[in-house]
């Protein structure tokens, strides 16, 4: 069974752009967490999705937004790059809430 | 707010000892609680998740425990090997599939 895979691997982008990073679960899952992780900060939760509708949402800025299509593939958007934002960005996929999270390999993403 | 603290920050040990990273947290109503390794610059690797209502999980060399009364888990680690070596993080499920992670123990095994 495929793990979790997310694209690109890598990005660099300048200040003041956007970005959509892509995360496609383990087949049968549907929910899908987003999960933001820098040294400073640690891993910090971003948002989940579920059957297409956002469930549960961190204290992140709106700049920050996401999408869930009806084949379980997530999208996640930031809009307005700051130098802040680089970071590795993790995808995680589960059946259901409450069951076991399985993380892809995370896109990093250089903001300049 | 939930937070999870890990102890130690660090570790090395010589291979073949056996070793117990810990885990706190603040809210003891989780769902479950979930420990991972990650590699440098890798993604998370799901080793053990215990429900609420378990007290502990094997896989192999390792075994977690689950106090949620005390609000403590710790993850055992038999006869570690220098492959073992990464950095452990545990998380405690809250609501939603939102996992709060700890800060994570980096582990060192020297051969």
């Amino acid at each position: 069974k495929a793990g979790v895979t997310q694209t690109p691997r890598y990005l660099i982008k300048t200040r003041g752009q956007q970005v959509t990073l892509s995360c496609s679960p383990i087949s049968g899952h549907r929910s899908v967490s987003w999960y933001q992780q820098t040294p400073g900060q640690g891993l910090q939760f971003l948002f989940e999705y579920f059957s297409e509708t956002q469930r549960n949402k961190g204290n992140f800025p709106g700049r920050f937004s996401g999408r869930q299509f009806s084949n379980s593939r997530s999208e996640m958007n930031v809009s307005t790059l700051e130098l802040g934002d680089s970071a590795l960005y993790l995808c995680a996929s589960s059946l259901q809430t409450n069951n076991e999270q399985f993380f892809g390999p995370g896109t990093r993403l250089t903001v300049l | 707010k939930q937070e999870v603290t890990q102890i130690p920050a660090a570790l090395s040990v010589p291979e073949g000892e056996n070793l117990v990273l810990n885990c706190s947290f603040t809210d003891s109503a989780i769902y479950n609680l979930q420990w991972f390794r990650q590699d440098p610059g890798k993604g998370l690797t799901s080793l053990l998740l215990i429900q609420s209502s378990q007290r502990e999980q094997t896989s192999g060399r390792l075994n977690a425990s689950l106090d949620k009364s005390s609000g403590r888990s710790t993850l055992y680690i038999a006869a570690s090997q220098p492959g073992d070596s990464a950095t452990y993080l545990c998380a405690a499920e809250t609501s939603g599939s939102r996992l709060t992670f700890g800060e994570g123990t980096q582990l060192t095994v020297n051969p």
